[in-house]
């Protein structure tokens, strides 16, 4: 199994830039999350799936931050406009029963 | 919001040497899992603990769930270089609301 799989590794864009952060969920898990880690506030949920509908977003930021799962095979996670304090590395997770599987992230750099 | 502290939050120690890395909070939870997060990788699950006062072991690593279900414990025996990452707790309050703790930054230096 490949795992999970996230796009890009890394993003550098400029303040006011969109955003689009991708995932691959493993096959055949029906639970999706997306985490944002710093060094400040450690690792934090933003927004979990289940069975590709949104189930709980109350640890999305702000309004510029929105999440899609159109299909159980992939999700996105946008952030339009983005701000310097943006910058984070996202981690996507998927899970079928407890366990979640983390991918490797995406370090994004909002200059 | 539930607050898992950790402490020591970074720790340098010797191969060889034991070691015990805390996770405390206020909330009751329903299950404790730990994860180990490599530079450049995400967390990868090393165990889940569920019942109040349950003892896990893994190889040289033991792991502890308090009898109150809200706090934990991982001890580490001859801690060694490959033992180094970054730490984390993080407690369940219900089906797939893990709340990470503010992790432990291990390093063992040969």
């Amino acid at each position: 199994d490949a795992g999970v799989i996230q796009s890009p590794r890394h993003e550098v864009t400029e303040m006011g830039q969109e955003v689009t952060l991708r995932c691959k969920p493993i096959s055949g898990h029906n639970s999706l999350f997306w985490y944002r880690q710093t060094m400040m506030r450690g690792l934090e949920l933003l927004i979990y799936f289940n069975n590709n509908v949104p189930i709980d977003d109350s640890g999305m930021p702000e309004d510029r931050f929105s999440a899609k799962m159109p299909n159980a095979s992939f999700s996105t996670l946008k952030i339009q406009p983005s701000e310097p304090r943006d910058s984070a590395v996202y981690f996507c997770a998927s899970s079928l029963i407890d366990e979640q599987y983390f991918g490797p992230g995406t370090r994004l750099t909002v200059t | 919001t539930q607050l898992l502290e950790q402490s020591p939050q970074f720790l340098s120690i010797q191969e060889g040497e034991n070691l015990t890395v805390y996770c405390n909070s206020s909330s009751v939870f329903s299950s404790l899992q730990w994860y180990r997060q490599e530079p450049g990788e995400g967390p990868v699950l090393l165990v889940t603990v569920v019942t109040g006062g349950e003892v896990k072991k893994l190889k040289r690593l033991t792991f502890q769930f308090g009898d109150a279900r809200k706090d934990s414990s991982l001890h580490i025996t001859a801690a060694q270089p490959g033992d180094t990452g970054l730490y984390l707790c993080a407690g369940e309050t219900g089906a797939n609301n893990l709340f990470f703790g503010t992790g432990t930054r291990l390093t063992v230096i040969p």
